[in-house]
């Protein structure tokens, strides 16, 4: 059983489009993390929800959009792609975020924007 | 704000050989500090964390780490290296500001050699 899994594992789009990236987990945790890394490998938080609520919102612009329907779901909606949001998007949950406690990372969904 | 610093981009080390992989950290109080590991294409494993306790932190896959106060540094150690260790590590550490946030290091790239 995948613990975090997210879709799509590639999408390559156009400039201007609007995409979603969709993750789940099966953790039973009640925080949910977006990252971006970058094309040097840099790691960088987005977003975080505790229980559908957001937490942290790390200065992304407006054009990103998280969406947590349940606490095991956050969805990342993209409006307006821009070559700079190629990058690999990491999805990740941990219990309750408040600590030093273990985040669970999903597989990661590669954008190209072209 | 918290940083990280990996001051090594690369390291090659041969099949059996010990490894170290420095990092430090700016943080004023006790940090909490990670280390995850990324295999190629895929998302990021925990190998270990400290924020309390014995300053030497056992992890996963026979990897353990020194947290030095002195020296602000958090160094991950492996007294043998095997080729599967090959991958990306990255040295993080936590802080709270809204939530819990973590600040991920630039990761240095592991090589093994046969």
């Amino acid at each position: 059983d995948t613990a975090v899994s997210q879709t799509p594992k590639y999408l390559v789009t156009q400039m201007g489009n609007d995409k979603s990236i969709k993750c789940e987990q099966n953790l039973g945790h009640d925080t949910m993390y977006w990252y971006k890394q970058d094309s040097k490998k840099f790691l960088k938080i987005m977003f975080s929800y505790n229980n559908k609520e957001l937490i942290i919102n790390e200065t992304v612009p407006n054009r990103f959009s998280p969406k947590s329907p349940d606490k095991a779901h956050l969805n990342l909606h993209i409006n307006s792609l821009e070559l700079g949001d190629s990058a690999v998007y990491f999805c990740a949950s941990s219990q309750d975020g408040r600590g030093a406690e273990t985040q669970y990372f999903g597989p990661g969904t590669r954008l190209l924007v072209l | 704000a918290q940083s990280v610093t990996q001051p090594d981009i690369h390291i090659t080390v041969s099949e059996g050989a010990s490894l170290e992989l420095r990092c430090n950290y700016s943080y004023g109080a006790t940090p909490y500090l990670f280390w995850y590991v990324q295999s190629p294409g895929q998302g990021l494993q925990l190998l270990l964390k400290y924020f309390s306790g014995d300053t030497l932190v056992q992890g996963i896959k026979g990897f353990e780490a020194e947290f030095k106060r002195s020296q602000s540094s958090f160094n991950l150690r492996k007294p043998s290296v095997h080729w599967s260790d090959a991958a990306e590590y990255f040295c993080a550490v936590g802080e709270f500001g809204g939530g819990f946030k973590t600040i991920f290091g630039a990761g240095t790239r592991l090589f093994v050699k046969a």
